[in-house]
């Protein structure tokens, strides 16, 4: 099974800053990345696809990069509606098993 | 719009199966697979399994030995069964297109006597 490592745990983030996560794989998983963002009491959101493509609506604050097995998240200029938890997600092979990394919750310095 | 709803009991007792359903609207169920996940309390996301509309399964290695998803194309639905639940299987429970392009709104189940 194919281990993802999100860091930091949390990351404590001034309003109008930029947020940058990080997502590891325990082995390759090219481009079958996923990131998703999660508020309290709601379902995750996905934010980004193929490790850089936003998904239908996803403004272009939300950035994803990498390949391989190391993987980041940058959000820029953080509004209030930012401040969540943020999963990625690996779903490589065919057909997937997929796994969740731990998260990283974004909180309001 | 793609639509999921989940449905089924919010309280299951130990050792008994928890089943729920995944109603379907706005897509046929016949594309894609379809996913259960799941969230404990406080906790991050666990991935169960997947069923495709052939009947196809696949299942996380955590769960392979009590779950079976199953579907209804018929009713445009597919159901997950988990059996010999315990305290650790509280949870909410989503449902989700593929690995997770739309979700349901999720359904807390609570294991409990």
């Amino acid at each position: 099974e194919i281990v993802m490592t999100q860091s930091p745990a949390t990351l404590s983030v001034s309003p109008g800053e930029r947020a940058t996560l990080s997502c590891r794989a325990s082995q390759s998983v090219n481009i079958n990345l996923a990131w998703y963002q999660q508020k309290p009491g709601q379902a995750p959101r996905l934010l980004i696809f193929g490790a850089s493509t936003r998904a239908t609506g996803i403004p272009a604050k939300f950035s994803g990069s990498g390949s391989g097995t190391e993987f980041t998240l940058t959000i820029s200029s953080l509004q209030s509606e930012d401040f969540a938890v943020y999963y990625c997600q690996q779903y490589d092979k065919w057909p997937p098993e997929i796994t969740f990394g731990g998260g990283t919750k974004v909180e309001i310095k | 719009q793609v639509q999921l709803q989940e449905s089924g009991p919010g309280l299951v007792k130990p050792s008994e199966t928890l089943s729920l359903t995944c109603t379907v609207s706005g897509d046929s169920i016949s594309t894609y697979y379809w996913s259960w996940i799941r969230q404990p309390p406080g906790k991050g996301l666990e991935w169960i399994g997947y069923i495709f509309d052939t009947g196809s399964t696949n299942y996380s290695p955590s769960f392979k030995s009590r779950v079976t998803i199953s579907v209804d194309t018929s009713k445009n639905q597919f159901s997950l069964n988990l059996t010999s639940v315990t305290a650790a299987d509280t949870a909410v429970y989503y449902c989700a297109r593929r690995a997770g392009d739309y979700w349901g709104q999720g359904t807390l189940v609570i294991v409990s006597s």
